[in-house]
């Protein structure tokens, strides 16, 4: 089945030791997003590529930053995490940046700041 | 800016009964997307239904349908025949209708669903 696919579920780093998050998607669209969601809260969109194009949020911290090597995989790097960084982490993806277009979610890493 | 409010923060039903979630949306633009998500406990966020600003008929799909007042700014979310599957958060999100650039979902925060057997 076509999905987005997120590797690993849960990861635990310590303090201030960089990690990376990975997302994959068998869908081929083109867009894939990264949003950070805080318990009971709402996800909030960090960045998108799409396609090969970057966009960053206004408010989204220095120290997240994301790769996307080619169409399925997209990484998010967390340079120094904080405690504040703990978070499930959601990657999406959609055909394109259409408002009609729906985004498929992956099913989240939940990182752990030691 | 648009905002998304959803004003409950829990809500619960017994199986077999219908639930309606509210949401409500503050934009000056005029065409637009509305949808409901579903977030069962540990698992993915899925599409549970969609809505076009400018489609006057209200979107259905099985179990769920909407209530959309377009001039209150209200999108309601009503489950008929509730199910124990049906538990989980519920975002209601917007999305404008541009074309090109970046046209992000605004999510609200949420509603929790608890399904009562």
């Amino acid at each position: 089945d076509a999905m987005v696919i997120q590797n690993p579920r849960y990861q635990v780093t310590q303090f201030g030791k960089p990690v990376t998050l990975s997302c994959s998607q068998t869908l081929n669209h083109n867009v894939m997003y990264w949003y950070q969601q805080k318990s009971s809260q709402a996800p909030k969109l960090l960045f998108h590529y799409y396609d090969k194009d970057f966009n960053n949020e206004a408010d989204t911290p220095d120290n997240f930053q994301s790769r996307r090597p080619n169409t399925s995989f997209c990484f998010l790097d967390i340079r120094s995490p904080g405690l504040g960084d703990a978070a499930m982490y959601l990657c999406a993806t959609s055909r394109d940046r259409t408002g009609r277009n729906e985004q498929f979610f992956g099913p989240g890493t939940r990182l752990t700041v030691l | 800016a648009q905002t998304v409010t959803q004003s409950q923060p829990e809500m619960s039903v017994q199986e077999a009964e219908t639930v309606t979630l509210s949401c409500t949306y503050d934009t000056s633009e005029s065409d637009y997307y509305l949808f409901w998500y579903k977030q069962p406990p540990s698992r993915q966020m899925i599409l549970v239904i969609r809505q076009e600003a400018y489609k006057q008929q209200n979107a259905t799909e099985n179990r769920f349908s909407v209530n959309f007042q377009k001039a209150a700014k209200s999108f309601s979310l009503k489950i008929s025949d509730s199910q124990l599957g049906d538990a989980a958060m519920y975002f209601c999100a917007y999305r404008s209708a541009g074309n090109s650039g970046n046209t992000p979902l605004v999510f609200g925060k949420g509603t929790r669903l608890s399904v009562i057997a």
